[in-house]
């Protein structure tokens, strides 16, 4: 029973170049979260989507920060024109749903992005 | 908006004693959870505390949670190296699916 796969686990991207992250999430599950996490910090929320849908993307910057979740495929988290402040891990999530027995969401291993 | 506050950040113990992390939240929450972080991995749920008064206890670890005080505490008893890791609190509610989470309280227990 796989869990949330992320992937690439580590990516080191040069300033200005495009960072993809990918997030598969559990099987059976279509909400997806994602997080950012600074050093020394918590995870703060950046994006809540379902299939084909972006639900809540309050946490996300508002400039060069992009996410999807096709009817098929991972979700993407995309960061175009990444600055050295990009550097951080990117949990992605899952999650069932919303109602009883379904919200608890399940975390994936991480993507740690470093821009040099 | 809803905010999360652990505290201690930074918790240095010896084995055999115990301790209390606490979490203050600023608004109503749904639900309140706790999770454990090894460093650089992920986060593994612990416990999800949904109603005033609830307590759970798995093996030395014990959650609780106060919404009235808005306030949860992770107790550790006897505490062991191998619960080293850092510990967040996450609070969801206001409407919001994403979990906003303490700043986390790094624990060393030392033999």
């Amino acid at each position: 029973n796989a869990g949330v796969m992320q992937n690439p686990r580590h990516l080191v991207r040069r300033r200005g170049q495009e960072a993809r992250l990918r997030c598969s999430p559990m099987k059976g599950h279509s909400h997806v979260y994602w997080y950012r996490q600074l050093p020394e910090e918590g995870l703060k929320f950046m994006v809540y989507l379902q299939k084909e849908n972006i639900i809540d993307e309050s946490g996300m910057p508002k400039e060069r920060f992009s996410a999807e979740f096709p009817k098929e495929g991972p979700s993407i988290l995309r960061i175009q024109q990444v600055v050295r402040g990009d550097s951080a891990a990117y949990f992605c999530a899952s999650s069932l749903g919303r109602g009883q027995g379904r919200y608890e969401q399940y975390f994936g291993p991480g993507t740690r992005l470093t821009v040099t | 908006e809803l905010k999360v506050e652990q505290n201690p950040l930074f918790l240095s113990m010896q084995e055999g004693k115990n301790y209390t992390i606490y979490c203050n939240y600023s608004t109503t929450s749904d639900r309140l959870y706790w999770y454990r972080q090894d460093p650089g991995k992920s986060l593994e749920s612990l416990f999800v505390l949904l109603s005033n008064g609830a307590v759970k206890q798995e093996g030395r670890l014990m959650a609780s949670l106060d919404t009235k005080a808005r306030l949860s505490t992770l107790h550790i008893t006897a505490a062991v190296h191998d619960l080293s890791a850092t510990y967040f609190c996450a609070a969801q509610g206001g409407g919001a699916d994403g979990l906003t989470f303490g700043k986390g309280t790094h624990l060393i227990i030392q033999p």
